[in-house]
């Protein structure tokens, strides 16, 4: 059993379309994340939600939008993707909203042309 | 969050102990220290994590000096499945800190037969 999963695995788009990228944890975790790790291998924070609830909004583009229709699960929405949005997106969870123990998805690799 | 320094790569070779050390010399007095590894094409994994002194666990230790300023992961009889990149993290995060949540560029980790 996958402890967090994201969809797509891969998503390869054009220049300003809208689209979202799907987790879930089945490890009854409070709190969940998504990171970006761009072409340097840098992984960044871009948002945590914890019992619905944001808890830490990192300075990204209002064009992302995290959300959360229940606590399983974090969904991240891109309106009018942009080339520099390429990058591999990461869902992880943990029990406790501090950040400690994270349990990180496959990641969704994004490739806008 | 802490700013954390770690070599850019290390080698090793099958069997032998190997100690990725990361310095942190801001960390504050909440702040823990993780460590996580990461594999080509996946998300990071937890690894192991400390406040102070020593911490064991079935995949390695984590030794941190009294002054907390530095830390170092040990991994023993390293194999060739080590081979990956390893990141320091520290930092408690609960409280909207709208710091950079970033983890870094970690330690490439290769392992040889």
């Amino acid at each position: 059993d996958t402890a967090v999963s994201q969809t797509p695995k891969y998503l390869v788009t054009q220049m300003g379309n809208d689209k979202s990228i799907k987790c879930e944890q089945n490890l009854g975790h409070d709190t969940m994340y998504w990171y970006k790790q761009d072409s340097k291998k840098f992984l960044k924070i871009m948002f945590s939600y914890n019992n619905k609830e944001l808890i830490i909004n990192e300075t990204v583009p209002n064009r992302f939008s995290p959300k959360s229709p229940d606590k399983a699960h974090l969904n991240l929405h891109i309106n009018s993707l942009e080339l520099g949005d390429s990058a591999v997106y990461f869902c992880a969870s943990s029990q406790e909203a501090s950040g400690r123990d994270q349990y990180f998805g496959p990641g969704t690799r994004l490739t806008v042309t | 969050l802490a700013k954390t320094t770690q070599p850019i790569s290390m080698d090793s070779y099958e069997g032998q102990e190997v100690n990725i050390t990361c310095s942190h010399n801001n960390i504050a007095t909440n702040d823990y220290i993780t460590w996580y590894q990461q594999f080509p094409s996946q998300g990071p994994r937890f690894i192991i994590q400390g406040y102070k002194t020593k911490v064991t666990n079935e995949v390695a230790s984590l030794f941190i000096p009294a002054d907390r300023k530095s830390s170092t992961l040990s991994l023993p009889r390293v194999s060739l499945s080590d081979t990956a990149v390893y990141y320091c993290l520290v930092g408690e995060w609960y409280g909207g800190s709208q710091g950079n949540l970033i983890f870094g560029k970690g330690t490439k980790l290769s392992v040889k037969p």
